[in-house]
Protein backbone atom coordinates (compact mmCIF):
# COMPACT_ATOMS: atom_id res chain seq x y z
CA UNK A 1 0.00 0.00 0.00
CA UNK A 2 1.68 2.84 -0.85
CA UNK A 3 -0.81 5.75 -0.73
CA UNK A 4 -2.71 7.98 -2.76
CA UNK A 5 -0.51 9.65 -5.12
CA UNK A 6 -1.02 12.77 -7.49
CA UNK A 7 1.18 14.35 -10.12
CA UNK A 8 2.20 16.81 -10.87
CA UNK A 9 2.81 18.02 -6.80
CA UNK A 10 3.19 21.37 -8.28
CA UNK A 11 1.61 22.91 -11.86
CA UNK A 12 2.16 26.56 -13.13
CA UNK A 13 0.32 27.90 -15.91
CA UNK A 14 -0.28 30.69 -17.49
CA UNK A 15 -3.99 32.04 -17.73
CA UNK A 16 -5.88 30.28 -20.30
CA UNK A 17 -3.93 27.39 -20.78
CA UNK A 18 -5.73 23.56 -19.94
CA UNK A 19 -3.69 21.76 -17.03
CA UNK A 20 -4.54 17.86 -16.29
CA UNK A 21 -3.83 16.34 -13.02
CA UNK A 22 -3.45 12.83 -11.90
CA UNK A 23 -4.85 10.98 -8.95
CA UNK A 24 -3.94 7.25 -8.20
CA UNK A 25 -5.56 6.00 -5.14
CA UNK A 26 -4.89 3.37 -3.29
CA UNK A 27 -5.75 0.00 -4.86
CA UNK A 28 -8.52 -1.82 -3.21
CA UNK A 29 -10.31 1.28 -2.57
CA UNK A 30 -13.28 1.88 -5.10
CA UNK A 31 -14.57 5.57 -4.11
CA UNK A 32 -12.44 8.63 -5.42
CA UNK A 33 -13.06 11.76 -4.42
CA UNK A 34 -11.77 15.51 -5.52
CA UNK A 35 -11.76 18.53 -3.13
CA UNK A 36 -9.91 22.12 -3.71
CA UNK A 37 -8.28 24.04 -0.96
CA UNK A 38 -7.66 27.72 -1.11
CA UNK A 39 -5.26 29.39 0.97
CA UNK A 40 -6.79 30.09 4.76
CA UNK A 41 -9.94 27.41 3.48
CA UNK A 42 -10.85 23.90 4.47
CA UNK A 43 -10.63 21.18 1.27
CA UNK A 44 -13.73 22.00 -0.47
CA UNK A 45 -15.50 18.99 -2.07
CA UNK A 46 -15.30 19.12 -5.89
CA UNK A 47 -16.50 15.70 -7.39
CA UNK A 48 -16.55 11.38 -6.81
CA UNK A 49 -16.62 8.72 -8.41
CA UNK A 50 -17.56 5.28 -7.47
CA UNK A 51 -15.94 2.32 -9.74
CA UNK A 52 -15.45 4.42 -13.05
CA UNK A 53 -19.08 6.15 -12.30
CA UNK A 54 -19.15 9.97 -11.43
CA UNK A 55 -22.13 10.18 -8.97
CA UNK A 56 -21.78 13.65 -7.87
CA UNK A 57 -20.38 16.84 -8.94
CA UNK A 58 -20.71 20.30 -6.46
CA UNK A 59 -21.56 23.11 -8.13
CA UNK A 60 -18.02 24.49 -7.70
CA UNK A 61 -17.42 22.05 -10.58
CA UNK A 62 -18.35 24.76 -13.24
CA UNK A 63 -18.37 23.19 -17.23
CA UNK A 64 -14.46 24.36 -17.53
CA UNK A 65 -13.90 21.21 -15.42
CA UNK A 66 -13.93 17.48 -16.23
CA UNK A 67 -12.98 14.71 -14.28
CA UNK A 68 -12.63 11.13 -15.48
CA UNK A 69 -12.01 7.37 -13.87
CA UNK A 70 -12.15 5.32 -17.31
CA UNK A 71 -11.39 2.06 -16.10
CA UNK A 72 -11.99 2.79 -12.17
CA UNK A 73 -8.42 2.84 -11.19
CA UNK A 74 -7.00 6.09 -11.57
CA UNK A 75 -8.70 9.26 -12.17
CA UNK A 76 -7.83 12.75 -13.93
CA UNK A 77 -9.17 16.44 -13.28
CA UNK A 78 -8.83 18.84 -16.14
CA UNK A 79 -9.03 22.33 -15.73
CA UNK A 80 -9.58 24.19 -19.62
CA UNK A 81 -8.80 27.55 -20.03
CA UNK A 82 -7.33 27.98 -16.62
CA UNK A 83 -8.28 31.56 -14.64
CA UNK A 84 -6.51 33.23 -12.11
CA UNK A 85 -9.17 32.15 -9.19
CA UNK A 86 -8.43 27.94 -10.27
CA UNK A 87 -5.43 28.68 -7.88
CA UNK A 88 -5.46 26.41 -5.10
CA UNK A 89 -4.39 22.77 -3.77
CA UNK A 90 -6.23 20.26 -5.64
CA UNK A 91 -6.47 17.18 -2.93
CA UNK A 92 -7.65 13.56 -4.24
CA UNK A 93 -8.64 10.91 -1.66
CA UNK A 94 -10.03 7.74 -1.85
CA UNK A 95 -12.15 5.07 0.45
CA UNK A 96 -13.87 1.80 0.45
CA UNK A 97 -17.47 2.22 0.14
CA UNK A 98 -18.96 1.09 3.02
CA UNK A 99 -20.39 3.27 6.35
CA UNK A 100 -20.78 6.46 7.02
CA UNK A 101 -17.25 6.27 8.98
CA UNK A 102 -14.98 5.04 6.63
CA UNK A 103 -11.80 6.78 6.34
CA UNK A 104 -10.85 8.87 3.27
CA UNK A 105 -7.08 9.01 2.58
CA UNK A 106 -5.59 11.70 1.06
CA UNK A 107 -3.04 12.32 -1.64
CA UNK A 108 -0.17 15.21 -0.85
CA UNK A 109 -2.31 17.11 -3.76
CA UNK A 110 -1.05 19.25 -6.40
CA UNK A 111 -0.74 22.66 -5.91
CA UNK A 112 -1.76 24.73 -8.75
CA UNK A 113 -0.73 28.68 -9.92
CA UNK A 114 -2.36 30.03 -12.64
CA UNK A 115 -0.44 33.89 -13.85
CA UNK B 1 -27.22 21.17 5.44
CA UNK B 2 -24.68 19.83 7.77
CA UNK B 3 -21.56 22.63 8.25
CA UNK B 4 -18.42 22.97 10.84
CA UNK B 5 -17.39 25.70 12.38
CA UNK B 6 -14.15 26.31 14.23
CA UNK B 7 -13.02 29.14 16.52
CA UNK B 8 -9.48 31.01 16.14
CA UNK B 9 -7.54 30.21 12.99
CA UNK B 10 -4.59 30.27 14.93
CA UNK B 11 -3.77 28.76 18.15
CA UNK B 12 -0.83 29.18 20.04
CA UNK B 13 0.30 27.80 22.77
CA UNK B 14 3.80 26.71 24.97
CA UNK B 15 5.11 23.37 24.48
CA UNK B 16 4.16 21.06 27.15
CA UNK B 17 0.70 22.82 27.71
CA UNK B 18 -2.66 22.14 26.96
CA UNK B 19 -3.75 22.00 23.34
CA UNK B 20 -7.14 23.01 22.84
CA UNK B 21 -8.88 23.41 19.07
CA UNK B 22 -12.42 23.83 19.19
CA UNK B 23 -15.42 22.70 16.55
CA UNK B 24 -19.07 23.40 16.34
CA UNK B 25 -21.16 21.75 13.71
CA UNK B 26 -24.48 22.12 12.78
CA UNK B 27 -26.27 18.88 11.65
CA UNK B 28 -29.88 18.08 11.82
CA UNK B 29 -29.22 14.78 12.39
CA UNK B 30 -26.15 12.52 14.58
CA UNK B 31 -23.19 13.32 12.82
CA UNK B 32 -20.02 11.91 11.94
CA UNK B 33 -17.42 13.51 13.15
CA UNK B 34 -13.51 13.76 12.33
CA UNK B 35 -10.26 15.65 13.02
CA UNK B 36 -7.80 15.67 10.05
CA UNK B 37 -4.28 16.73 10.92
CA UNK B 38 -2.20 18.56 7.45
CA UNK B 39 1.63 19.22 7.84
CA UNK B 40 3.32 21.89 5.07
CA UNK B 41 3.02 20.39 1.56
CA UNK B 42 1.27 17.20 2.58
CA UNK B 43 -2.35 15.89 2.25
CA UNK B 44 -4.41 15.39 5.41
CA UNK B 45 -4.36 12.87 7.58
CA UNK B 46 -6.60 11.32 9.79
CA UNK B 47 -6.37 12.13 13.69
CA UNK B 48 -9.69 11.07 14.90
CA UNK B 49 -13.37 10.24 14.16
CA UNK B 50 -16.44 9.94 15.92
CA UNK B 51 -19.27 7.52 14.99
CA UNK B 52 -21.17 7.58 17.79
CA UNK B 53 -19.90 4.55 19.82
CA UNK B 54 -18.36 6.24 22.52
CA UNK B 55 -18.59 9.97 23.34
CA UNK B 56 -14.95 10.25 24.15
CA UNK B 57 -12.62 9.70 21.07
CA UNK B 58 -8.85 8.79 21.99
CA UNK B 59 -6.76 9.59 18.29
CA UNK B 60 -3.00 9.26 17.06
CA UNK B 61 -0.34 11.25 18.84
CA UNK B 62 -2.27 11.52 22.27
CA UNK B 63 -5.26 13.58 20.85
CA UNK B 64 -8.65 13.14 21.76
CA UNK B 65 -11.54 14.67 21.58
CA UNK B 66 -15.31 14.33 23.21
CA UNK B 67 -18.69 15.01 21.52
CA UNK B 68 -21.36 16.77 23.39
CA UNK B 69 -24.48 16.85 21.06
CA UNK B 70 -26.01 19.42 24.02
CA UNK B 71 -22.97 22.08 22.87
CA UNK B 72 -23.09 20.36 19.29
CA UNK B 73 -19.35 20.60 19.76
CA UNK B 74 -16.55 17.86 18.85
CA UNK B 75 -13.26 19.95 20.60
CA UNK B 76 -9.89 18.31 20.00
CA UNK B 77 -7.28 18.30 22.89
CA UNK B 78 -3.50 17.25 24.10
CA UNK B 79 -2.73 17.24 27.34
CA UNK B 80 0.86 18.08 26.44
CA UNK B 81 1.61 20.20 23.17
CA UNK B 82 5.11 18.96 21.57
CA UNK B 83 7.24 21.22 19.13
CA UNK B 84 6.11 18.25 16.42
CA UNK B 85 2.06 19.32 16.65
CA UNK B 86 2.73 22.42 14.79
CA UNK B 87 0.30 21.84 11.67
CA UNK B 88 -3.37 22.98 10.53
CA UNK B 89 -5.75 21.02 11.78
CA UNK B 90 -9.59 20.35 10.27
CA UNK B 91 -12.48 19.41 11.91
CA UNK B 92 -15.25 17.87 9.17
CA UNK B 93 -18.31 16.22 9.31
CA UNK B 94 -20.10 13.63 6.99
CA UNK B 95 -23.71 14.51 5.57
CA UNK B 96 -24.40 10.86 5.68
CA UNK B 97 -25.54 11.29 2.48
CA UNK B 98 -24.40 8.45 0.11
CA UNK B 99 -20.59 8.86 -1.06
CA UNK B 100 -19.35 10.03 2.22
CA UNK B 101 -17.92 13.46 1.11
CA UNK B 102 -16.70 15.31 3.86
CA UNK B 103 -17.59 18.94 4.78
CA UNK B 104 -14.71 20.54 6.46
CA UNK B 105 -14.10 23.51 8.58
CA UNK B 106 -12.13 26.61 7.55
CA UNK B 107 -9.16 25.44 9.42
CA UNK B 108 -7.09 26.16 12.46
CA UNK B 109 -3.19 26.71 12.34
CA UNK B 110 -1.28 25.09 15.71
CA UNK B 111 1.98 27.04 17.10
CA UNK B 112 3.78 25.67 19.24
CA UNK B 113 6.20 27.60 21.29
CA UNK B 114 9.59 26.46 23.03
Amino acid sequence: DTGVSQNPRHKITKRGQNVTFRCDPISEHNRLYWYRQTLGQGPEFLTYFQNEAQLEKSRLLSDRFSAERPKGSFSTLEIQRTEQGDSAMYLCASSLASGWDTEAFFGQGTRLTVV
Amino acid sequence: AQSVTQLGSHVSVSEGALVLLRCNYSSSVPPYLFWYVQYPNQGLQLLLKYTSAATLVKGINGFEAEFKKSETSFHLTKPSAHMSDAAEYFCAVSPMEYGNKLVFGAGTILRVKS
